[in-house]
């Protein structure tokens, strides 16, 4: 069975840095694109970042773009995402995603939440 | 970007067929495929795949869902609705990057 835990939310100062993570199983996680899908509370959802299998191609939304890094270590089968300079803008719940062209499976998302 | 339209909500019966569509702000086809994907989100949960490439059904998830269309027109369809589809359905395109997703049809029974 696919398993996606991410951790690593919480609450924290605009201007501040925070660094998710998301724990992997039940797949071969080194054969798998990556990704991270936000959604702001009551809103729809909207992409972060992408990365590729080996880790070698990574792939921003403009909002994030040399704010956010996303990377990944195969040998742990753990996916991260480090976000620094954080803006209310930010406050979301992070889900991280199997990734094709499509999010086959999701992750329970992890809260952040950028608030003085 | 790709802008992706979507009607903000419908109401439907128990029992009844309902569709729902996704328009694209430009073509997403290629080489026979088209790069729009359906996924189903219940209040308090994480978003799930029904529909890859416009009409190919995920695993597990019920016959009674199905994805039709092409270029920049799109549909699901639930034939029949029962009471746990009580969700939003988004429709996103994986054409190019930025992904984009639509604002998302939230369906209710009647």
């Amino acid at each position: 069975e696919v398993q996606l835990v991410e951790s690593g939310g919480g609450l924290v100062q605009p201007g501040r840095s925070l660094k998710l993570s998301c724990a992997a199983s039940g797949f071969t996680f080194s054969n798998y694109d990556m990704a991270w899908v936000r959604q702001a509370p009551t809103k729809g959802l909207e992409w972060v970042a992408s990365i590729s299998t080996g880790g070698g191609n990574t792939y921003y939304r403009d909002s994030v773009k040399g704010r956010f890094t996303i990377s990944r270590d195969n040998a742990k089968s753990t996916l991260y995402l480090q976000m620094d300079s954080l803006r209310s803008e930010d406050t979301a719940t992070y889900y991280c995603a199997m990734a094709r062209d499509w999010f086959a499976y999701w992750g329970q998302g992890t809260l952040v939440t950028v608030s003085s | 970007d790709i802008v992706l339209t979507q009607s903000p909500a419908l109401a439907v019966s128990l029992g009844q067929k309902t569709t729902m569509s996704c328009k694209t702000s430009q073509n997403v086809d290629n080489f026979g495929k088209s790069y729009i994907h359906w996924y189903q989100q219940k209040p308090g949960e994480q978003p799930k795949l029904l529909i890859y490439f416009a009409s190919n059904l995920a695993s597990q998830v019920p016959a009674r869902f199905s994805g039709s269309g092409s270029e920049r027109d799109f549909t699901l369809t639930i034939n029949p609705v029962e009471a746990d589809d009580v969700a939003t359905y988004y429709c996103q395109q994986g054409w190019e990057f930025p992904y984009t997703f639509g604002a998302g049809t939230k369906l209710e029974l009647k």
